[in-house]
C-alpha cells in the first residue's frame, strides 16, 4: 500500500526559512497535500500541488514537487512563531477517497 | 460556513463506558470520514461515507467500534465498551467528492480519555 514519509523534527530561527521534506511510494495521486496542525486543533489545508506541476507558490509558502524522486517539499520563507505547528504531507495513492498521510514533522520556531 | 463541527471537545470515561463522538459536516459536502490520531499510529482512517453510506470500514478496529450516517448532516461514532487503548483524539472530516480537487476539511476532533 502507499507509504508516505517525513522527518520528525525540524527546528529554525525565526526569520529563516524551513524546509519540510516527504517522500512517498505511490504516482497516481492527482493531488498532493499540506496540512498544518496546531496544538489542540484540527488539521487545516495549508496548500496543495497538482500532480503535473513542478511548484506552485502561494505567499510565503512554496512546494516542490519531483514526480521522478517521489519527493515532495514545502518552504516557508521568514518563518514566523506562529508556524510552529506539526505539519502533514497527504496523498491519495491509488485511492480515490482514502488520504493518506505521513507522520508529520513537528516545525519549532526559536525566537 | 461553520466547518465541520465535533462535539465533545473532551471526552473523559471510565473503561467499560459506552462513548459516543458526533460529528456535523460541512453542508454540501457528500463524503465523511472519521480519522484516529495517536501518537503511536498516527493518523489513521477508521470509516469513509459517500451520501450516508458507509463505503469503507476496514479502518475500523473491531467490534466495538460503529459509525451511522443517519443524514447528510450527522454522523456518529460510537464504542462500546471502551477501554483505554482507545484513548485518542477522533477527528471527523469531510469533502465534496467528484468537485475536481478533493479537498478535505477537518473538524477540530474529540480529545477521548478511557480511564
Amino acid at each position: 500500500g502507499e507509504d508516505v514519509e517525513q522527518s520528525l523534527f525540524l527546528s529554525v530561527r525565526e526569520g529563516d526559512s524551513s524546509v519540510i521534506n516527504c517522500t512517498y511510494t505511490d504516482s497516481s495521486s492527482t493531488y498532493l497535500y499540506w496540512y498544518k496542525q496546531e496544538p489542540g486543533a484540527g488539521l487545516q489545508l495549508l496548500t496543495y500541488i497538482f500532480s503535473n506541476m513542478d511548484m506552485k507558490q502561494d505567499q510565503r509558502l512554496t512546494v516542490l514537487l519531483n514526480k521522478k524522486d517521489k519527493h515532495l517539499s514545502l518552504r516557508i520563507a521568514d518563518t514566523q512563531t506562529g508556524d510552529s505547528a506539526i505539519y502533514f504531507c497527504a496523498d491519495f495513492g491509488d485511492s480515490s477517497y482514502k488520504l493518506i498521510f505521513g507522520s508529520g514533522t513537528r516545525l519549532l520556531v526559536r525566537p | 460556513d461553520a466547518g465541520v463541527i465535533q462535539s465533545p471537545r473532551h471526552e473523559v470515561t471510565e473503561m467499560g463506558q459506552e462513548v459516543t463522538l458526533r460529528c456535523k459536516p460541512i453542508s454540501g459536502h457528500n463524503s465523511l470520514f472519521w480519522y484516529r490520531q495517536t501518537m503511536m499510529r498516527g493518523l489513521e482512517l477508521l470509516i469513509y461515507f459517500n451520501n450516508n453510506v458507509p463505503i469503507d470500514d476496514s479502518g475500523m478496529p473491531e467490534d466495538r467500534f460503529s459509525a451511522k450516517m443517519p443524514n447528510a448532516s450527522f454522523s456518529t461514532l460510537k464504542i462500546q465498551p471502551s477501554e483505554p487503548r482507545d484513548s485518542a483524539v477522533y477527528f471527523c472530516a469531510s469533502r465534496s467528492q467528484g468537485a475536481g480537487n478533493e479537498k478535505l476539511f477537518f473538524g477540530s476532533g474529540t480529545q477521548l480519555s478511557v480511564l
